[in-house]
């Protein structure tokens, strides 16, 4: 398995500001991914972060938004830019386990943000 | 895009009855997976199903992968409050970039 962190916790942020989210894993590993999941829903892939090169981002998502940084197997950021209410939302970073299952991917706690 | 569908969105059992979530994906899947994110969690990892017609259980849980492998569903049998929870199903199409596209969750909740 692999013991993922992420900080913050949480925050409030105001309009117009940009927050960068820290994800850290205990472990080497194949595969990072950025989620967003919005209270009571589903999650939503907006990137796969990629190792020393630009991440990979899904439709909808785009990097000036969302630029995500991966500068080692066990290290990636995602900040989110010029925030609206509508950026509120709980950012999950995730992985791929070296070792794992096949597919399985480990989920941190998330990052609850809220936009005033 | 590949979507997956997942019903019911909501389910409300007394302790000790039965529960069926079921996930339903636009294409063909290379495998699907289930999570579990208790409220306030993160979801966190129940099991992968690879082979069509693909039955596993895990104690008072069984899940079963359709012989098409576009439909899944996953049954807990007397359910316990420890049950509570939101599922989810996440089928993968294959390929190596991993993507997994998540189904909208069932949430569970059981009444003592």
């Amino acid at each position: 398995s692999a013991v993922i962190s992420q900080k913050p916790s949480r925050d409030i942020c105001q309009r117009g500001t940009s927050l960068t989210i820290q994800c850290q894993v205990d472990s080497q590993v194949t595969m990072m991914f950025w989620y967003r999941q919005q209270p009571g829903q589903s999650l939503t892939l907006i990137a796969t972060a990629n190792q020393g090169s630009e991440a990979t981002y899904e439709s909808g998502f785009v990097i000036d938004k969302f630029p995500i940084s991966r500068p080692n197997l066990t290290f990636s950021t995602l900040t989110v830019s010029n925030m609206s209410p509508e950026d509120s939302s709980i950012y999950l970073c995730s992985v791929k386990a070296r070792l794992a299952k096949p597919n399985e991917q480990f989920f941190g706690p998330g990052t609850r943000l809220t936009v005033l | 895009g590949q979507q997956v569908m997942q019903i019911p969105q909501y389910q409300h059992v007394q302790e000790g009855e039965d529960f069926t979530t079921y996930c339903n994906s636009s294409t063909t899947l290379s495998n699907i997976q289930w999570y579990k994110q208790r409220p306030g969690g993160h979801p966190v990892f129940l099991i992968q199903l690879v082979k069509s017609g693909e039955v596993k259980k895990q104690k008072r849980l069984t899940f079963q992968f359709g012989e098409a492998k576009k439909n899944s569903s996953l049954h807990i049998t007397a359910t316990q409050t420890t049950d509570v929870g939101t599922y989810f199903c996440a089928g993968h199409s294959g390929g190596s970039n991993y993507k997994l596209t998540f189904g909208k969750g069932t949430l569970l909740t059981v009444n003592p």
